[in-house]
């Protein structure tokens, strides 16, 4: 069954530090990923997609096909970072959701 | 930022009542979508609609209707079968399918609240 898994519901770390949000997924078939960011009283809106191979706000995600993953990355944490992460992973006309992780970013 | 307009943000409706939220885009997308979001659960897929007069059932759309009679308009029932209504909704649009590499914008959402 196609599934995206994201481990953890809250990462904490302090401004700087390097931060990586995993997410793990299961397709039968070439996987299409995507990061979907909402910040706090803000609308869920698209941060990047693997085929892009883009970098926004310092994020990057590559897709490892061997380890089934698509963690995003950013090497030095911002405040306004903060946030819901949301990984997804685009089955035929639908989009599934991971569970989401909460980003904090402590001063 | 407009573009999807969600409407009530908070909603209050006594135990076995059918509520009908509101979702209207102005981005002239043909595909438009309804998803719930749950504590722990992430956003999950209601019903979802590539045009006007078709949708399509999603992951959990039991207990809920939808009708497109509009291409700008996909509002979504939730009808007194629906056994644990109380949730955020999320209704969504996109110019095409995803399956075309199409971005989906998402509304502010509607909190419903059964009581």
């Amino acid at each position: 069954a196609q599934r995206v898994t994201q481990p953890e519901k809250l990462l904490s770390v302090f401004k700087g530090a390097p931060v990586e949000l995993k997410c793990n997924y299961s397709y039968s078939g070439s996987p299409e990923l995507f990061w979907y960011v909402q910040y706090s009283r803000q609308r869920l809106q698209l941060l990047l997609r693997h085929i892009s191979r883009e970098s926004i706000k310092g994020f990057t995600a590559d897709l490892n096909k061997g380890e089934t993953s698509f963690h995003l990355k950013k090497p030095f944490a911002q405040e306004e970072d903060s946030a819901m992460y949301y990984c997804a992973l685009r089955n035929t006309d639908k989009l599934i959701f991971g569970t989401g992780t909460r980003l904090q970013v402590f001063p | 930022d407009g573009g999807i307009t969600q409407s009530p943000k908070y909603l209050f409706r006594k135990e076995g009542q059918n509520v009908t939220l509101s979702c209207e885009q102005n981005l002239n997308h043909d595909a438009m979508y309804w998803y719930r979001q749950d504590p722990g659960q992430g956003l999950r897929l209601i019903y979802y609609s590539q045009i006007v007069n078709d949708f399509q059932k999603g992951d959990i759309a039991e207990g809920y209707s939808v009708s497109r009679e509009k291409k700008e308009s996909f509002p979504l029932t939730v009808t007194s079968a629906q056994k644990n209504p109380t949730a955020f909704y999320l209704c969504a649009s996109s110019i095409g399918l995803p399956s075309s590499g199409n971005t989906i914008y998402f509304g502010e959402g509607s909190w419903l609240t059964v009581v």
